[in-house]
């Protein structure tokens, strides 16, 4: 199996300043997929952004952007002028080309604080 | 964008008793839906893939006879927990893949589940 890891269970911001979520993962394949998803208190998982591996530029949606870097098999997520909104968990997850199956991360847990 | 609903949002159930709780696709056809379990603040498990018209694909060390998968229609998918224990108490979550769009997973809002 595919491993996804967040090295940062916790991570917290000053509100309107940037954050960078990190993630890593472990894959023999070349084409995949690669996305975060936010999951706010009420539990429900939201897609903040996906990345295609055969695309060189990184994936950029309003405020939230990434920085795919796929020898190192790396692709963090930068939130610019950070809301209280973005307060949730932030899961990392992995997808085969060909496949149906998701990898999560472990999540990191990011507080905005005003 | 692509909605996924779940029903109940929670349950409280007696031990032994078994809890029904439906994933359905609201304005898409999904052939392949999945079902996830998560703890208080840990990542999601992957329970099973649930695949329409077929047997549901299971992951190492969830009991497919205490937790039975249908997927009967295009839209549906049902995971029933079996003679539920306090042990499954948990936060179950679907999610599912568009057929005709691809790669993207939508998710339902989740079911909280309580046994006592």
């Amino acid at each position: 199996a595919q491993t996804v890891t967040q090295s940062q269970p916790e991570m917290s911001v000053q509100e309107a300043e940037t954050v960078t979520l990190s993630c890593t993962y472990d894959t023999s394949e070349s084409d995949y997929y690669l996305f975060w998803y936010k999951q706010p208190p009420s539990r429900q998982m939201i897609l903040v952004i996906r990345q295609e591996a055969y695309k060189q530029q990184n994936a950029t949606e309003n405020r939230f952007s990434v920085n795919f870097q796929k020898a190192a098999k790396s692709f963090s997520l930068k939130i610019s002028d950070s809301q209280l909104g973005d307060a949730a968990m932030y899961f990392c997850a992995y997808r085969e080309n060909t496949g149906n199956q998701f990898y999560f991360g472990t999540g990191t847990s990011l507080t905005v604080i005003p | 964008g692509a909605v996924v609903s779940q029903h109940p949002s929670r349950v409280i159930c007696k031990s032994g008793t078994s809890v029904k709780i439906e994933c359905r696709s609201l304005d898409f056809q999904a052939t392949t839906m999945f079902w996830y379990r998560q703890f208080p603040k840990k990542s999601l498990m992957l329970m099973a893939t649930s695949n329409e018209g077929s047997k549901a694909t299971y992951e190492q060390g969830v009991e497919k006879d205490k937790f039975l998968i249908n997927h009967a229609s295009l839209t549906l998918s049902t995971l029933t927990v079996t003679s539920a224990h306090p042990e499954d108490s948990s936060f179950y979550i679907c999610s599912a893949r568009d057929t005709l769009a691809g790669v993207i997973q939508y998710f339902g809002p989740g079911t909280r589940l309580l046994v006592l």
